[in-house]
């Protein structure tokens, strides 16, 4: 079985500051892992995903993360935080190849001051 | 762009309806999806389907059951609703064999009174 778990369901930074979001996962396969970005009153878009080569993964919107197996992480970064940021952002897993279920962390809320 | 319309933002029902939530899909993606979402419990899983007909329990299908009988349409039904059903949900689809969800509709918020 594969989890997720998300340091952290309040996090804020300045504009211009770095952003970063935590996730580690556990699974008994390689995993494939993803993050996910839902702004307020709407459905959950896929930023990026991690399934098999590079470690270091971009994103939309100048976000990356980098799967790193010896930390079970998948940290979501972004060098500087812009007000449009704002949003609820959810890291999740599967195990690898096709047919398999993901899970869901239980999402972190990124607030953008001003 | 590619749009997943869910059929109600909002919607409001009493206990022990039968209740229908329908979720359209309009780029021929053969995978499609139904989750609930709750506070402090991100979302999970109720059922999805990799093709017409075809149909998976999810993490949580219990008093839920769906309907594909067309590709692009993907129905999730509350036998008797209760309150403990109510939540937002949330229909999403993919392309690709077994792809994870990729493209999510608005949602809908359900009360069940």
């Amino acid at each position: 079985a594969q989890s997720v778990t998300q340091l952290g369901s309040h996090v804020s930074v300045s504009e211009g500051a770095l952003v970063l979001l935590r996730c580690n996962y556990s699974s008994s396969v390689p995993p494939y892992l993803f993050w996910y970005v839902q702004y307020p009153n709407q459905g959950l878009q896929l930023l990026l995903k991690y399934t098999t080569g590079a470690t270091l993964v971009k994103g939309i919107n100048g976000f990356e993360a980098e799967f790193k197996k010896s930390e079970t992480s998948f940290h979501l970064t972004k060098p500087s935080a812009h007000m449009s940021d704002a949003a609820e952002y959810f890291c999740a897993v599967s195990a690898s190849g096709g047919y398999q279920k993901v899970t869901f962390g239980t999402g972190t809320k990124l607030q953008v001051i001003p | 762009d590619v749009k997943v319309t869910q059929s109600s933002r909002y919607l409001v029902k009493r206990t022990g309806e039968k209740v229908f939530l329908e979720c359209v899909q309009d780029m021929d993606h053969e995978n499609m999806f139904w989750y609930r979402q709750d506070p402090g419990l991100g979302l999970r899983l109720i059922y999805f389907s990799y093709d017409v007909k075809m149909k998976e329990k999810g993490d949580i299908p219990e008093g839920y059951s769906v309907s594909r009988e067309k590709k692009e349409r993907f129905s999730l039904i509350l036998e008797s609703a209760s309150t403990n059903q109510t939540s937002m949900y949330l229909c999403a689809s993919s392309t690709g064999q077994g792809n994870q969800p990729q493209h999510f509709g608005d949602g809908t918020r359900l009360s069940i009174l």
